[in-house]
Order: structure tokens, then sequence, then C-alpha cells
């Protein structure tokens, strides 16, 4: 069955601690994707990669960073954790292909308190 | 800006009946897919339209869209308590590449 994995389900942060979200697939996909979810906003696009090394900005980049290392992993990173990322964060993978297709296979979830 | 407003924003139903969920966007796309998510999980892909295809049948989902209107409807038959959950459409746009752009979901109910 193919899987992706988020490493921690529920995380409590203090305020400027540094906080790394882990997220790898099996499924051999080239794209990956962090998204955060917020109750009246929907998911919102954070970072995603299209292959190992690379990234690009998301609609909401500010106060991360990701890194993609290896093609089945990627982590995102707040270098200063603020109260205003809590949040739910997703992430997701898809194979890169055709325009046409694109179905994203996401994980449980992390759910993220900043106190 | 999030594109794609979805309606209505919660819907509650007694089983046995349709749930209808609609979808807007505002630029062209390539695709145009739903998704359910139950409470505090992950989403799960549903369906996948393509922009020259009008409708989409999946077991007891059927789909529609509507690219002069430039929207979709989920349209769910003979709902279960199981299909309550929320309900997002995820728009390709055709300059986004591998980028969804996601509503911001419809909260289904269905009352036993």
């Amino acid at each position: 069955d193919v899987k992706v994995t988020q490493s921690s389900r529920y995380l409590v942060k203090r305020t400027g601690e540094k906080v790394f979200l882990e997220c790898v697939q099996d499924m051999d996909h080239e794209n990956m994707f962090w998204y955060r979810q917020d109750p009246g906003l929907g998911l919102r696009l954070i970072y995603f990669s299209y292959d190992v090394k690379m990234k690009e900005k998301g609609d909401i980049p500010e106060g991360y960073s990701v890194s993609r290392e290896k093609k089945e992993r990627f982590s995102l990173i707040l270098e200063s954790a603020s109260t205003n990322q809590t949040s739910m964060y997703l992430c997701a993978s898809s194979l890169w292909g055709q325009p046409n297709t694109g179905e994203l296979f996401f994980g449980e979830g992390s759910r993220l308190t900043v106190l | 800006s999030q594109q794609g407003e979805e309606d209505p924003q919660a819907l509650s139903i007694q089983e046995g009946e349709n749930a209808t969920m609609n979808c807007s966007y505002k630029t062209s796309i390539n695709n145009l897919q739903w998704y359910r998510q139950n409470s505090g999980r992950g989403l799960v892909h549903l369906i996948l339209i393509r922009s020259n295809e009008r409708e989409k049948h999946s077991g007891r989902l059927r789909v529609t869209l509507d690219t002069s209107k430039k929207s979709s409807s989920l349209l769910i038959t003979a709902s279960r308590a199981a299909d309550t959950a929320s309900y997002f459409c995820a728009k390709r746009r055709e300059t986004s590449g591998s980028r969804l752009t996601f509503g911001e979901g419809t909260q289904l109910t269905v009352n036993p």
C-alpha cells in the first residue's frame, strides 16, 4: 500500500524553538508538497519540490524553509517558531507527469501547537 | 490568495439523501480534483475530472464540470453516515505545473 508518512502527529513547541517536520514517501514520486490547514482558510501551499535539492515557494513561505536531500524525504523547518504557526501541517506527494494527472497522496498530518 | 469558492460551507442531511457540493474557480484549469478529509486526518483523493470532460462517475460519486461557468459539482447519492467528512475541490491551473490550489472545503454531516 502506498504511503506518505509524517513523523509526528502532534507536537507542542515553545516560541523561538526550531522545529523540524519530516515527511517520507515510498512511491518514488518526484513532487512533494507542504501545506498548512487552518479553519476557514482551507489548505495553503507553503513550499514544494519537484526534484532532489530543488524547491519552490508556495503561497505562504514566510517563516518556513525546506530541505530535500533525498527523493523520498521532504522536511519542513520552522527556524524560530511563533504562535501564528500553530496549525495542521500536511505533506503530500505526486508523480511528475502530464498536466492532466497529478493526484496528491497525503500524510496523516502533523498538528503543531506553539506556546 | 485562495481561488475557488466552495459552497455550501456546511451541509447537514439525513442518511439516504443526496448531497451536492459546488466549487467555482477563476482561471483556466487542466483538471479539477475532489478530496475527502475525515476529522483530524489527511486528505484522500476521490475523483479527477479533466478540462475536456463534462461528467464523471465513481460509485456513488458524480462530478460535473462546466468550464464556461468555471464551476464543478460533486454529488454523493444515497448518503451514509460514513460519508460525514470535509470535501475539498482542488484545481490544477494551466500555468501552475504540478501545483494544486484548494478551496476552503464543505463540511458534510450525514445524520443516521
